[in-house]
């Protein structure tokens, strides 16, 4: 049973536009949500991470947005940039179990 | 640089042969854990430590062993390779069982194809 559900698989945008990634989740328990950043032939590298706590955190031109009751939280890229082209990867704990990922979205942002 | 080092960065076995994927940090992590990367799977935990000392079985455990030699090496090890063992594999580390703020420090990678 997959733990923590992401779409899409992949996504293609212009320049400048803003790509949302979605992800869901059914363990109440999970209290820290990342997302990842992998570059091809690395490995993956922390982008930026939310407590459920917050229903929003930024990062320069990354966005967490999170929505506790419908246990789904996304990541916004604003004004996106060709640098930006990689594949991303939503994940999730509760405690210190250890991280869960989604199956990752492959972003393509085309000039 | 301090960091994740994995060796080797490519692998090819033929199916029933075995090899040990290596994996150290330098950053006086506690924790450690290897993850498989499967296109269009995402990153499924093998095996983690929680500390050194102690190992446990994530999600994919079938067909591997770990050991945890001693704070800094964490390493995997295939018995009997099998074609399904095809992937990439990540070893990453964290200060503790909870990673805020600072999350997971991956390694580069193994690419091992099994023929």
């Amino acid at each position: 049973q997959q733990q923590v559900k992401q779409s899409p698989q992949s996504l293609i945008v212009q320049k400048g536009g803003i790509p949302i990634i979605n992800c869901a989740y059914e363990n109440t328990a999970f209290d820290y949500f990342p997302w990842y950043q992998q570059f091809p032939g690395k490995g993956p590298a922390l982008l930026i991470a939310i407590r459920p706590d917050v229903s929003e955190k930024k990062e320069g031109r990354f966005t967490i947005s999170f929505n506790k009751s419908a246990k789904q939280f996304s990541l916004h890229i604003m004004d996106s940039q060709p640098g930006d082209s990689a594949t991303y990867f939503c994940a999730a704990l509760s405690g210190n179990t250890p991280l869960v990922f989604g199956k990752g979205t492959r972003l393509s942002v085309i000039a | 640089n301090a960091g994740v080092t994995q060796t080797p960065k490519f692998q090819v076995l033929k199916t029933g042969q075995s090899m040990t994927l290596q994996c150290a940090q330098d950053m006086n992590h506690n924790s450690m854990y290897w993850y498989r990367q499967d296109p269009g799977m995402g990153l499924r935990l093998i095996y983690y430590s929680a500390s050194e000392g102690t190992t446990d079985k994530g999600e994919v455990p079938n067909g591997y062993n770990v050991s945890r030699l001693n704070k800094r090496e964490f390493s995997l090890r295939l018995e009997s390779a099998a074609p399904s063992q095809t992937s990439v594999y990540f070893c990453a580390s964290s200060e503790d069982g909870t990673p805020f703020p600072y999350g997971y420090t991956f390694g580069s990678g193994t690419r091992l194809t099994v023929v």
